[in-house]
Formats: C-alpha cells, structure tokens, sequence
C-alpha cells in the first residue's frame, strides 16, 4: 500500500521552463530525501530533511531547491531546466533511529525537450 | 564516500532457478535494504537486513556486517521476479544518505 505520494507522476516541458514536484508521507516518518535517477537506474540522492530541517545537499544545481512545509511534505523545484534534469525523481522517507527502513514513492518522471 | 557494488550486474535464470546476488560496501552499515524495482516501476523494498538471515516468502538476505557483505538469494525464480534488484546502505554516523548499489538485472525465462 503506497504512503509515499508522488505528483505529478509524469511532466513533459521545454528547456529554461519551471517545474514542481510534490511528495507527502502519511508514515509519520521524520526523515524525507529527494533521488534522481538517470537512464541507467543509478539511484543518486540530492536532499535529505530531517523535521524539516535540510541535513543533506548533495553537489546538485543551484536551480534544484528542496522546500518542505513540516515532516510529512518534501517538495522538489527546478528553476529553468535544462535537457539533462530529463530522469526520474524519487521522494521517499524513513524514521533515523528506527533503522532507516526506506519508503519510496511511485516517482516522477520529467522529459525536457 | 561510501561505496556499494553489487555482482552480478545482470543475471540471466529459467524458470525455477535460484538466484544469487551480492552486494559489497566500502563503509560499516548501520542499515542495510534490499529493493526491486520493475521496468518503468516504483522501489519496492524486499527486506531490511543490517545483520545475520532474514527470510520472507522465496527471499533469503544473509549480511555478514564485519565482511561488508549481504547476500538475497531468490528460490524457484519466476518470470514475475525479472527486474531490477538494488541494494541500499545506511553508514554508521547517521549522515541520512542512504547510498545504494547500481543493482542487478534480473530476467528469468519461462
């Protein structure tokens, strides 16, 4: 049964546009990250927030910004996107001190053209 | 950093064979995941095993922590199991990066 919601699922735009991901937990988790993952399936992780605070930033673009309202909602911006922010993107989210047991969303892919 | 290498990088199997897969890491876990993930599909973890065997349904994960190893091994393999298969670490520190392996392609033939 998915608790980690993705949206949208699928977003095609032009190069230079804006675009949003949104992800929400209803585990109840403290702990949310942000993955990309390119055509080979490398999973590569860009943010991490604990109680909305951020504790990982990963080398990314300056136009990738993470923005989380409270623990359950981790959002994902790219301002002026570029052909290579073309992957998958995959929210997910676990409590630190109960073993870190990952919980992934669906994810979201994002085709540039 | 930490590294996760996982063996072999794909794996061929009819239907009914066992599979064995690897994953090595650079770095002592704290938490150790094992995922699947279908063509065009979402993470769907398989197991959480930091230490020692855990069994579920045809799934057996063996991680020997001071070894910096784990193993899942797959019985009676099913065309339904071809995927991908990725293996997920979390170091010691609680650094919340969550690293994982580039995983192993699975395809069983009926």
């Amino acid at each position: 049964e998915t608790a980690v919601f993705q949206t949208p699922n699928y977003h095609v735009t032009q190069v230079g546009n804006e675009v949003s991901f949104n992800c929400k937990q209803t585990l109840g988790h403290d702990t949310m990250y942000w993955y990309k993952q390119d055509s080979k399936k490398l999973l590569k992780i860009m943010f991490s927030y604990n109680n909305k605070q951020l504790i990982v930033n990963e080398t990314v673009p300056r136009r990738f910004s993470p923005q989380s309202s409270d623990k359950a909602h981790l959002n994902l911006r790219i301002k002026s996107v570029e052909p290579e922010d073309s992957a998958v993107y995959l929210c997910a989210s676990s409590f630190r001190n109960s073993g870190n047991t990952l919980y992934f969303g669906e994810g979201s892919r994002l085709i540039v053209v | 950093g930490q590294q996760v290498q996982q063996s072999p990088a794909s794996l061929v199997l009819q239907e009914g064979e066992n599979a064995e897969l690897q994953c090595n890491f650079s770095s002592t876990a704290t938490q150790l995941q094992w995922f699947y993930q279908s063509p065009g599909g979402s993470l769907v973890s398989l197991l959480s095993n930091p230490s020692g065997t855990k069994h579920t349904g045809r799934l057996t994960s063996t991680t020997v922590t001071k070894e910096r190893r784990s193993s899942l091994h797959i019985s009676s393999s099913q065309t339904t199991d071809s995927g991908t298969y990725l293996c997920a670490i979390v170091v010691s520190g609680g650094n919340y990066k969550p690293t994982f392996g580039k995983g192993t392609s699975l395809v069983v033939h009926p």
